[in-house]
């Protein structure tokens, strides 16, 4: 069975720091994976999705960036906090050529910035 | 850019209730589309998908798809309190970009 690991589970960090989080999937070969992001009461976002190793294409600008070093590896990171970047990241994993595949989530990392 | 509106934004129903979740879509090239369900400070679970207007069932749950009216939506049957949670329709054209709703955040009353 496909298992998928966010972490950290939770950060607390200042407004300038940076962030790198990170998510493994075990169990399955060559997903696809995308990074989400949920404002407190707010929608889901896709930001980031990833089709192979080394290729990451960007959805949305939120000043952060997203790399995908190994199969089964997905980053997410930025050199500069902002407020803004408070929120639930979340990482996601499908299989297929992107029409009909339904998209699983990992549980989560809660992000304050102060 | 695809718009995706949920109605209604938050919902109380009694235990057993049916209920009722709408989602409306802009871009008339959408094909794929699924509901999602979130229980607080939990992540997303799909809960059922649709790729054809009509219908689907799947034990309490339907989905109607109306692509030329650009609605689909949710129904609850015997709703219970453990659908308590915040429910999220999703759309896709092709390729890999989903589109998420804003939300319909239900509470069932026992």
């Amino acid at each position: 069975a496909q298992t998928i690991h966010q972490w950290p589970v939770a950060e607390i960090k200042a407004v300038g720091s940076p962030l790198s989080l990170g998510c493994t999937i075990k169990g399955k070969s060559s997903p696809n994976l995308y990074w989400y992001w949920q404002a407190t009461g707010g929608t889901l976002q896709q930001l980031f999705y990833s089709i192979t190793v080394g290729q990451v294409e960007s959805v949305v600008q939120l000043n952060l960036s997203a790399s995908r070093p190994k199969d089964d590896q997905f980053i997410l990171s930025t050199e500069k906090l902002l407020l803004s970047h408070s929120g639930f990241y979340l990482c996601a994993w499908s299989l297929g050529t992107g029409g009909r595949d339904t998209q699983y989530f990992g549980p989560g990392t809660r992000l304050l910035v102060l | 850019q695809q718009n995706v509106q949920q109605s209604p934004e938050s919902l109380i129903v009694p235990e057993g209730a049916r209920t009722s979740l709408n989602c409306t879509f802009s871009d008339s090239a959408s094909q794929y589309f699924w509901w999602y369900r979130q229980h607080s400070g939990k992540a997303p679970k799909a809960l059922m998908s649709i790729f054809s207007n009509g219908e689907k069932e799947e034990g309490r749950f339907t989905i109607h798809l109306n692509k030329a009216s650009l609605h689909f939506s949710l129904h609850i049957r015997d709703s219970q309190p453990s659908d308590s949670a915040l429910y999220l329709c999703a759309v896709r054209n092709m390729g890999y970009k989903l589109t998420f709703g804003t939300g319909t955040s239900l509470l069932v009353d026992p």
